[in-house]
């Protein structure tokens, strides 16, 4: 079976400083993709990151780190320097290779940057 | 840039109404994808299209259809519209995996907010 699971409801980070979404997933294909999305309040959904199942390092986009620990089957957005602007909802997905092309999404955290 | 547009940000429909939600890319994407979105249960799969008049079912298909006439146009449709199909509706497109890579994002649109009443 394929599942992502995102345990963190609701989060807050003071500005300015780090913050880490935590992001397990479950399959059995040994070849997949892992994603990050972000959803403003306005509803658009915004891809961020992505990482390959085969990937040696760990995937970075500006601020955007992917935390990729194959063996435990996590894969942690780390946002560094929070800005106010971050305040959204975050999704965590997954592609595996096979399927259809079927992508499959967690639950969401919410993240609030305090000022 | 890719871009999905969704015919409407915000419908209401009444009870019983045959309602239509359409999606537009214009990137050539051969997937296309229709979710909804609800408090707490992030996105889960109705249905989905990998080319011209093909579709597979996705998670919650019941009380939904779907139409690929053209690659660019993925439609969903509620038959008979009921109150517990009043959410969030989002559209995505995505190139397939190619050579065994799962390197392609989906794109989404901005979304339909439909209320059933």
């Amino acid at each position: 079976a394929q599942k992502i699971t995102q345990t963190q409801p609701g989060m807050f980070v003071q500005e300015k400083e780090a913050v880490t979404l935590d992001c397990t997933y479950d399959t059995s294909d040994p070849s997949y993709g892992l994603f990050w999305y972000k959803q403003p309040s306005s509803g658009e959904m915004i891809f961020l990151i992505y990482q390959g199942s085969y990937d040696q390092q760990n995937a970075t986009e500006g601020r955007y780190s992917l935390n990729f620990q194959k063996a435990r089957k996590s894969a942690n957005l780390v946002i560094s320097a929070s800005q106010l602007g971050d305040s959204a909802m975050y999704f965590c997905a997954m592609r595996p290779r096979g399927n259809f092309n079927k992508f499959y999404f967690g639950s969401g955290t919410k993240l609030n940057v305090k000022p | 840039d890719v871009k999905v547009t969704q015919s409407s940000r915000y419908l209401v429909k009444r009870t019983g109404e045959k309602v239509f939600l359409e999606c537009v890319q214009d990137m050539d994407h051969e997937n296309m994808f229709w979710y909804r979105q609800d408090p707490g249960l992030g996105l889960r799969l109705i249905y989905f299209s990998y080319d011209v008049k093909m579709k597979e079912k996705g998670d919650i298909p019941e009380g939904y259809s779907v139409s690929r006439e053209k690659k660019e146009r993925f439609s969903l449709i509620l038959e008979s519209a009921s109150t517990n199909q009043t959410s969030m509706y989002l559209c995505a497109s995505s190139l397939p995996s190619r050579q065994g890579s799962s390197n392609q994002p989906q794109h989404f649109g901005d979304g339909t907010r439909l209320s059933i009443l």
